[in-house]
């Protein structure tokens, strides 16, 4: 199993701004996921991030937008940039162990006013 | 394109039995989960099925046909703290998790 410490747990943001959250991981993985998960919607997937390379991003998400950091195997951070209120959302990182099963951090509550 | 569906909410009775429906379309097929959000929260491990048939954790089951692209998740003695939303999600042939919209039980008494 995995335990992530995420924060901030929520924010309040005035548009413009750029917010930079972290996760911190008990326990060394290879891969970290950010997600965005809109309020009713499903999970989705912003990006993968490796250590020691670029993240990779999905369609219709941009480095410019959510810069992502990988210094190690146990802690990233994304950070999202120029926030306006279409950016209002939760966001959640998550982690694969040797088993199948995802691990999620407490999740991120940001509001763009 | 790749594609979950399930139901957006469903209601049921305290000590009751529930079940909620997913079917799936996507490239690949390498596990299909079952995850548990309460509201506010982040999504909790529920159940793994990556061969046909019927997976049995407690109060909790979970069905797997392959072949029609379809999965159940099955809630017996439903107790008021199982309301929450229940996300169904299949990794798919490049072993990334596709996950539906989730579905809302509310539990009445």
């Amino acid at each position: 199993s995995a335990v992530i410490s995420q924060k901030p747990s929520r924010d309040i943001c005035q548009r413009g701004t750029s917010l930079t959250i972290q996760c911190q991981v008990d326990s060394q993985v290879t891969m970290m996921f950010w997600y965005r998960q809109q309020p009713g919607q499903s999970l989705t997937l912003i990006a993968t991030a490796n250590q020691g390379s670029e993240a990779t991003y999905e369609s219709g998400f941009v480095i410019d937008k959510f810069p992502i950091s990988r210094p190690n195997l146990t802690f990233s951070t994304l950070t999202v940039s120029n926030m306006s209120p279409e950016d209002s959302s939760i966001y959640l990182c998550s982690v694969e162990t040797g088993t199948t099963e995802a691990f999620f951090g407490q999740g991120t509550r940001l509001t763009v006013v | 394109g790749q594609n979950i569906d399930q139901p957006t909410e469903m209601t049921a009775t305290e000590g009751a039995i529930v079940q909620i429906n997913c079917t799936y379309q996507t490239s690949g097929f390498n596990g299909l989960f079952w995850y548990q959000q309460h509201a506010g929260e982040a999504p909790t491990f529920l159940s793994y099925n990556v061969l046909d048939g019927l997976e049995e954790k407690g109060r909790f089951s979970s069905f797997l046909s392959r072949s029609k692209g379809y999965s159940y998740l099955l809630l017996k003695e439903l107790q008021m703290k199982d309301s929450a939303s229940y996300l169904c999600a299949v990794k798919d042939s490049n072993y990334q998790l596709i996950w539906g919209a989730g579905t809302k039980l509310i539990i009445k008494p």
